[in-house]
């Protein structure tokens, strides 16, 4: 069955440094993969999209690349600050547009 | 504000009753989505409409929920003689099918239903 696995556990990193998330997937393969940011009791904000032709892409501080031969996607954010603590949700996309989530990462930035 | 909407942001219902949400997508938008999300995991997909048309239903979507976009604008769902296990974030999404973006989904803000 399809699984799509980001870090379980929390990351906790300081204000400035980069933060990478990680999101693997199998029996899947996916025509893009987006990265969501959620913040409690919020819907999902969108952040980035990559199509399975493109290796990376970026966003200001955001950068995502996506490798369908490891089926791995990173998601880094630079120079990190308090305000870009969430829960970061990466999705899968095909046929029909519907979205496969995995169960995202909490990210705290602290001072 | 052009976002997607959704109402209501809160409702707590008894087991048994019946419950309704409604969600407005992006006005442009020709695809709506509704997904369901409990705490500690990602959305996971029930339904979506192209137009009026609804395409594709998840096995989640048993025989008590029920969805429409009548004249594919906006969207309800139902869900009929309401469980505990239902108790989760309904979240809806809208995306403009063949746009530069292509398959980029903006949420509403979720509707949190709570079955005591």
């Amino acid at each position: 069955s399809q699984k799509i696995e980001q870090n379980s556990e929390a990351l906790n990193i300081q204000e400035g440094k980069t933060a990478t998330l990680t999101c693997n997937y199998t029996n899947y393969s996916p025509a893009y993969l987006q990265w969501y940011r959620q913040d409690p009791g919020r819907g999902p904000v969108f952040l980035l999209l990559i199509r399975e032709n493109e290796k990376e892409k970026r966003k200001e501080r955001l950068k995502v690349t996506f490798d369908t031969t490891l089926k791995q996607s990173l998601f880094h954010i630079t120079a990190s600050q308090p305000a870009d603590s969430a829960t970061y949700l990466c999705a899968l996309g095909g046929g029909g547009n519907k979205l496969t989530f995995g169960t995202g990462t909490q990210l705290k930035v602290e001072l | 504000d052009t976002g997607v909407s959704q109402d209501p942001r809160h409702k707590i219902t008894k087991r048994g009753q019946n419950v309704t949400f409604r969600c407005d997508p992006i006005s442009e938008h020709n695809r709506l989505y509704w997904y369901r999300q409990t705490l500690g995991q990602g959305p996971e997909f029930l339904t979506y409409f192209q137009n009026e048309a609804q395409l594709e239903k998840s096995r989640l979507l048993s025989d008590r929920f029920s969805a429409e976009r009548p004249k594919g604008s906006f969207s309800t769902l139902e869900i009929q003689r309401t469980e505990q296990g239902d108790s989760a974030m309904y979240l809806c999404a809208s995306s403009l099918e063949g746009s530069h973006g292509g398959g980029t989904q903006y949420f509403g803000p979720g509707t949190r239903l709570t079955v005591l």
